[in-house]
């Protein structure tokens, strides 16, 4: 299957520090990705649309000043938490679907934020 | 707008058959999916099924989908100790933008030796 990489794995930073996360698709190319945050023993939730040469769309109470989306290429879309704060703490995931199978979705294998 | 249940948690010992559950209630699904999330890793996409199709088969995993009910299923035949995760559903509908997928809760198995 398709292959979706996420750097870094974790970070941990301090509160008010920025703190930039990549996801990449690695074998195909991907117009849309999208960021999930996870909190623990919970499901994901959809932060946000990512979509290559236009603006990212936002899911209803997502703010869209504090979590920075940039579809850079079409196998980068980067996630930026703005003045991090500790409830910012969690496990953010993105996915992109395969190419031109659409209904397959590739999951990247996380990326995990402590912010202190 | 669309929501997705699953049961929380499932015990079975090894060897036995596992069945998750989940219930959805978007009529105009297109797919429905399976995936496995182990601890502080990403999601796996174990299987999918379209939603003209009533079942799905692959090795020791069994898909059923009860559209009319809206119910979807995943069997695990002679579940071993390494299936212990998380397992999630979701579904998706090809008119949303880049096949969104809405997911369930999740359903904790365990699998005692």
């Amino acid at each position: 299957g398709a292959v979706v990489s996420q750097h870094p794995s974790w970070v941990i930073c301090k509160s008010g520090t920025s703190v930039k996360i990549e996801c990449r698709s690695l074998d195909f190319q991907a117009t849309t990705m999208f960021w999930y945050r996870q909190f623990p023993k919970q499901s994901l939730m959809l932060m946000a649309t990512s979509n290559e040469g236009s603006k990212a769309t936002y899911e209803q109470g997502v703010e869209k000043d504090k979590f920075l989306i940039n579809h850079a290429s079409l196998t980068l879309s980067t996630l930026t938490v703005t003045s991090a704060h500790p409830e910012d703490s969690s496990f953010y995931i993105c996915s992109a679907p395969a190419g031109g199978r659409t209904y397959e979705q590739y999951f990247g294998p996380g990326t995990r934020l402590t912010v202190t | 707008g669309e929501d997705v249940e699953q049961s929380l948690f499932l015990s079975v010992r090894e060897g036995d058959s596992s069945v998750i559950n989940c219930t959805y209630t978007d009529s105009s699904s297109t797919y429905l999916y399976w995936y496995k999330q182990e601890p502080g890793a990403g999601l796996q996409l174990l299987t999918y099924i379209f939603s003209n199709m009533d079942m799905k088969q692959d090795q020791r995993l069994t898909v059923l989908l009860n559209k009319k009910d809206k119910h979807l299923s995943l069997r695990i035949a002679d579940t071993q100790t390494g299936d212990s995760a998380i397992y999630f559903c979701a579904e998706s509908n090809k008119t949303r933008a880049g096949n969104m997928l809405t997911f369930g809760g999740g359903t904790r198995l365990m699998v005692k030796p």
